[in-house]
Order: C-alpha cells, then structure tokens, then sequence
C-alpha cells in the first residue's frame, strides 16, 4: 500500500532557475495539500488541489509559485526563478474525502529544496 | 494571535514518565484536532486526531479536548526513546485547511 509519494527527495538549484516538485497521491486519494517548513519553523498551508482543479492557494505567493494537478499524472509545485528565501521543506499530503470534518491528510517524506 | 500554540519546549522527560503536550487555538469554529509527530529530517506522522469533547485513548497516547476552552492536549505515557521528536498540534481552520502549531520538541532521557 504505497503511501504519498513525491520527488525529488532532495534538490538543489541556484538563484534565478526553476524548481518542479512533484506529488502522486496515495492510491484512492484525489485530494492534494501543499506544505511548506521553513527552518525551525511550522508548516503552513500553500495550495489545496482536486484533480484539474485548484481550490485553494491562499497561502501561496502570488509570484512565482504554481501549482497544477492534472488529470493524468502527479501534482506539480513550480517555483519559477528560485531565491535563497525559497530553501525550505516542501511537503505534499493527500486525503480520500477532502471537504469533510473527519478527513485525515497523510504527507509524503518532502522535497528538500536548497537554494544555493 | 497565532492560530494554533503550543507549549514552548523543549521537554525532556525520563524514560518511562509522561510526557504532556498542549496546545491552544483561536478559532473557536474549529472541528478537527490532530497530532501529528516529526522525527528530525523526516515528514509529518499522524498519531492521533479528535473531533469531540474528551479523551481519546490510542496505545500509550491520549489525546484530550476542550472545545469551551480552545484547547487540546496530548500525553504520552511510559515514554520510550523512540518517542523523542517534534510534535506538531494541528487544526482544521475550515473543512480542509491544517493550520499547525510551531511544535514541541520531546526529548526522553534512557
């Protein structure tokens, strides 16, 4: 039973260039959550996602930062032109039911993004 | 006001006492409470979620809240080294929404 999968595990880009995260729900789930953790700090929501549909990015920066989750295939976080701020750890959780009060979101292991 | 708060750490505790954990939040319309628990480079696993007033009892954790008092607990009893990370209290602000507190990070003394 494979859990919430994302890649890459670790990445690493320089100042201006682009950084693709990607997120495949644990089997059954439609529903898709972005996190991100700055260092020693909480995670904070970024992106709610259903399948071709973006529901909510609230908290996502309004430049730079996409979110997608097509039809086929996994969610994608894009950080266009990376800057040494965007360094953080980037988690993806998934859930079966979405807008219910019992829903439980599960997280993959994360992308740790390194900004150089 | 931070949404959720946790009690600042960190909590050492020897092994075998219990370990407490607390954590307030500010919006009084929220339903549903979970702890999640962090090792140290690693992600986010849910141990525990509550959704009515009370205990809720899981092994050697468990999990109290107070919804008239916006507050939620968690305990670990017999603590093992294993139990030594960061938890993470979270809440769901609407019907998707987690909003997590700093956490607390334990530390249990062999």
């Amino acid at each position: 039973n494979a859990g919430v999968m994302q890649n890459p595990r670790h990445l690493v880009r320089r100042r201006g260039q682009e950084a693709r995260l990607r997120c495949s729900p644990m089997k059954g789930h439609s529903h898709v959550y972005w996190y991100r953790q700055l260092p020693e700090e909480g995670l904070k929501f970024m992106v709610y996602l259903q399948k071709e549909n973006i529901i909510d990015e609230s908290g996502m920066p309004k430049e730079r930062f996409s979110a997608e989750f097509p039809k086929e295939g996994p969610s994608i976080l894009r950080i266009q032109q990376v800057v040494r701020g965007d360094s953080a750890a980037y988690f993806c959780a998934s859930s079966s039911m979405g807008e219910t009060s019992t829903d439980t979101q599960y997280f993959g292991p994360g992308t740790r993004l390194t900004v150089l | 006001q931070k949404e959720v708060e946790q009690n600042s750490g960190p909590l050492s505790v020897p092994e075998g006492a219990i370990a407490s954990l607390n954590c307030t939040y500010s919006d009084r319309g929220s339903q549903s409470f979970f702890w999640y628990r962090q090792y140290s480079g690693k992600s986010p696993e849910l141990i525990m979620s509550i959704y009515s007033n009370g205990d809720k009892e899981d092994g050697r954790f468990t999990a109290q809240l107070n919804k008239a008092s916006q507050y939620v607990s968690l305990l670990i009893r017999d603590s093992q080294p294993s139990d030594s990370a960061t938890y993470l209290c979270a809440v769901r602000l609407n019907d998707y929404k987690l909003s997590f507190g700093a956490g607390t990070t334990v530390t249990v003394r062999a």
